[in-house]
């Protein structure tokens, strides 16, 4: 089975500061790897994926995200954090092989202060 | 293009009642999924079809819960009789191909049952 791990449910940085989203996955075939973004009262967004192919994906509003198999980690980031990058953010994997069960982590809550 | 649309928006109803929850998906998207969301248990996927077709309802808590998809522009998740532990946002989403497509999610339905 496949699963998600989300360190750390709450993330604050200052405005222009680095952000760090960490996660790790569990995945005994090669993975689909997803970052979505949800904010208040909305449904969730797909920021970026891995398939296959470059370690280094590159999302919208400026994030991207590195896959790492030897440390099984998909990591977020985002050189200078915007106000507006305040959400809850979840990782996400799926198995390449077959179904559609997407397993989403618990969250990361973003705070942006100014 | 419309997105996912879901309604109600919020529904508040007694113990015991009859709740339906209704989604719209994009058109040409092949694969519709409901999932709960709760403070406790993150995002949980109750069911996804297929053309129609319920593929995996293995995250349906009981057969108090029910979904339908009579036809690709509509789908409903009732839940008869409610409890107030179903008090939870459920989100509909739909995706082209599955789980490895990124999944376009409406804005869900707040329900609170009391």
């Amino acid at each position: 089975a496949q699963s998600v791990t989300q360190l750390g449910s709450h993330v604050s940085v200052s405005e222009g500061a680095l952000v760090l989203l960490r996660c790790n996955y569990s995945s005994s075939v090669p993975p689909y790897l997803f970052w979505y973004v949800q904010y208040p009262n909305q449904g969730l967004q797909l920021l970026l994926k891995y398939t296959t192919g470059a370690t280094l994906v590159k999302g919208i509003n400026g994030f991207e995200a590195e896959f790492k198999k030897s440390e099984t980690s998909f990591h977020l980031t985002k050189p200078s954090a915007h106000m507006s990058d305040a959400a809850e953010y979840f990782c996400a994997v799926t198995k390449e092989t077959s179904g559609s069960r997407l397993t989403f982590g618990e969250g990361t809550q973003l705070t942006v202060n100014p | 293009d419309a997105g996912v649309i879901q309604s109600p928006r919020h529904e508040v109803t007694e113990m015991g009642q009859e709740v339906t929850l209704r989604c719209k998906p994009i058109s040409g998207h092949d694969y519709l999924f409901w999932y709960r969301q709760t403070m406790m248990r993150g995002l949980e996927l109750l069911i996804y079809f297929n053309n129609n077709v319920p593929i995996d309802d293995s995250g349906m808590p009981e057969d108090r819960f029910s979904a339908k998809m009579p036809n690709a522009s509509f789908s409903t998740l009732k839940i008869q009789p409610s409890e107030p532990r179903d008090s939870a946002v459920y989100f509909c989403a739909s995706s082209p191909s599955g789980a490895r497509s990124p999944l376009h999610f409406g804005n869900g339905t707040r329900l609170t049952v009391t």
